[in-house]
């Protein structure tokens, strides 16, 4: 079956570093993909791993390893407007890049 | 460039009726998917459409169905509606051309079914 876990819910401090892990187990993998979604909004595009590795963009980093089925997104510097839902997403289910396997997302809270 | 645009967005439907939400996507893109999100479940996959062929399925009973126009504009239908469909239903517009299928969500369609 298809599986995607990530922590419920995280809280940090306005300027740490907050890692928000995902860990999938799916059949077929063309990439891992994830969003941010602020309440009441769309989800919005950060970042896509299709290779082991780090991605990096700016204050946001994106880590894979498939071997392991394991993923993880930094953010540094943390803002208020951090304050959103992070969202882990498989591709590749089913053949296709068009189809996404979403965790149930991770609600992060910035304090200041 | 337009982004992707889901009409109406806000709908109260009765227990079995049916519903048909639409979704234009940006302009060039001819994938078309829709996800069902809500607290419990969190996103999950409905299909997606793609030179108005449906390319795959999730896992949502038959009456969930969809479908593609020539201009790559989708509709959504739900019929007998239940309770339980009560949902933010979104859509995401995709170009294949790119280096990756980056996805494109829609503001989405609040569904409430009393």
């Amino acid at each position: 079956g298809q599986n995607i876990d990530q922590p419920t819910e995280m809280t940090a401090t306005e300027g740490a570093i907050v890692q928000i892990n995902c860990t999938y187990q799916t059949s077929g993998f063309n990439g891992l993909f994830w969003y941010q979604q602020h309440a009441g909004e769309a989800p919005t595009f950060l970042s896509y791993n299709v290779l082991d590795g780090l991605e990096e963009k700016g204050r946001f980093s994106s880590f894979l390893s498939r071997s392991k089925g394991y993923s993880y997104l930094l953010l540094k510097e943390l803002q208020m407007k951090d304050s959103a839902s992070y969202l882990c997403a498989v591709s590749g289910y089913g053949g296709s890049q068009g189809n996404l396997i979403f965790g149930k997302g991770t609600k992060l809270s910035v304090k200041p | 460039k337009a982004g992707v645009t889901q009409t109406p967005r806000y709908l109260i439907k009765t227990r079995g009726q049916q519903v048909t939400l639409s979704c234009s996507p940006i302009s060039g893109h001819r994938s078309v998917s829709w996800y069902q999100q809500t607290p419990g479940q969190g996103l999950q996959f409905l299909f997606e459409y793609f030179s108005e062929t449906q390319r795959n399925k999730g896992n949502f009973p038959g009456r969930f169905s969809g479908r593609q126009f020539s201009n790559s504009r989708s509709e959504m239908n739900v019929s007998t509606l239940e309770l339980g469909d009560s949902a933010l239903y979104l859509c995401a517009s995709s170009s294949p051309s790119g280096s990756y299928n980056e996805q494109f969500f829609g503001p989405g369609t609040r569904l409430t079914v009393l």
